[in-house]
């Protein structure tokens, strides 16, 4: 079975200009995740999707940051305009989310972020 | 963003050699699941645990989801080389789909 699916997995950008990143959840997981991780630290979520509905997104930037998830498979994230402190790997995970809480994240090779 | 104490930061230790890392929260969760991440990818997932007490092993890795519902440890027995990463906790609150993660124990061994 093929894991989450990202790209690029690499990205150097000058600031102010946008960026779009892509994700490809494992077949039949219904709950996706983006999340941020900083150099030395554990990834922070960014996003939460269940099927096509961005349930959690308390902790996105809304002002340049955006997310979709059409159809409520493949997700994109976007940046516009991108800042420097943008800077980080982005990672993409996904789950099959049952009923009774159990819920496993399995997570994407990421994409790294340079912002120049 | 809020993340969990974890300990230690990081660890080097010989070949052959136990390690043992944990977390901390003040919230309770009702899952916590433990990952290595290596240089450019994304973490691993080691192991699930989803019932307080619940002790969880996969091959040497052993991991236990404390009583209190608010801790939970990793042990790595008898480590080898290819055991060096980082090894990240991630907890989920209680009544919520939401994952918090620990800061990371980094590990390296020594042959």
């Amino acid at each position: 079975e093929a894991g989450v699916v990202q790209s690029p997995r690499y990205k150097i950008i000058e600031k102010k200009q946008p960026v779009a990143f892509w994700c490809n959840p494992i077949s039949g997981h219904n709950t996706l995740y983006w999340y941020r991780q900083n150099l030395g630290q554990g990834p922070e979520l960014l996003i939460r999707y269940e099927n096509e509905e961005a349930v959690d997104d308390s902790q996105l930037p809304k002002d340049r940051f955006s997310a979709e998830r059409l159809k409520g498979v493949d997700s994109t994230l976007k940046i516009q305009p991108a800042e420097l402190g943008d800077s980080a790997v982005y990672l993409c995970a996904s789950s099959l989310s049952l009923a009774g809480g159990l819920d496993t994240q399995y997570f994407g090779p990421g994409t790294r972020l340079t912002v120049l | 963003g809020q993340q969990l104490n974890q300990s230690p930061q990081s660890m080097f230790i010989q070949e052959g050699e136990d390690v043992s890392m944990n977390c901390t929260s003040s919230s309770i969760f009702n899952t916590w699941l433990w990952y290595k991440q290596e240089p450019g990818e994304g973490p691993v997932l080691l192991i699930a645990l989803y019932k307080a007490g619940e002790l969880t092993s996969n091959g040497r890795l052993t991991a236990q989801f404390g009583i209190t519902r608010k801790d939970s440890f990793l042990n790595i027995s008898a480590s080898i080389p290819s055991d060096v990463g980082i090894y990240f906790c991630a907890g989920r609150i209680s009544g919520t789909y939401k994952y918090i993660f620990g800061t990371g124990t980094r590990l390296k061994v020594l042959a």
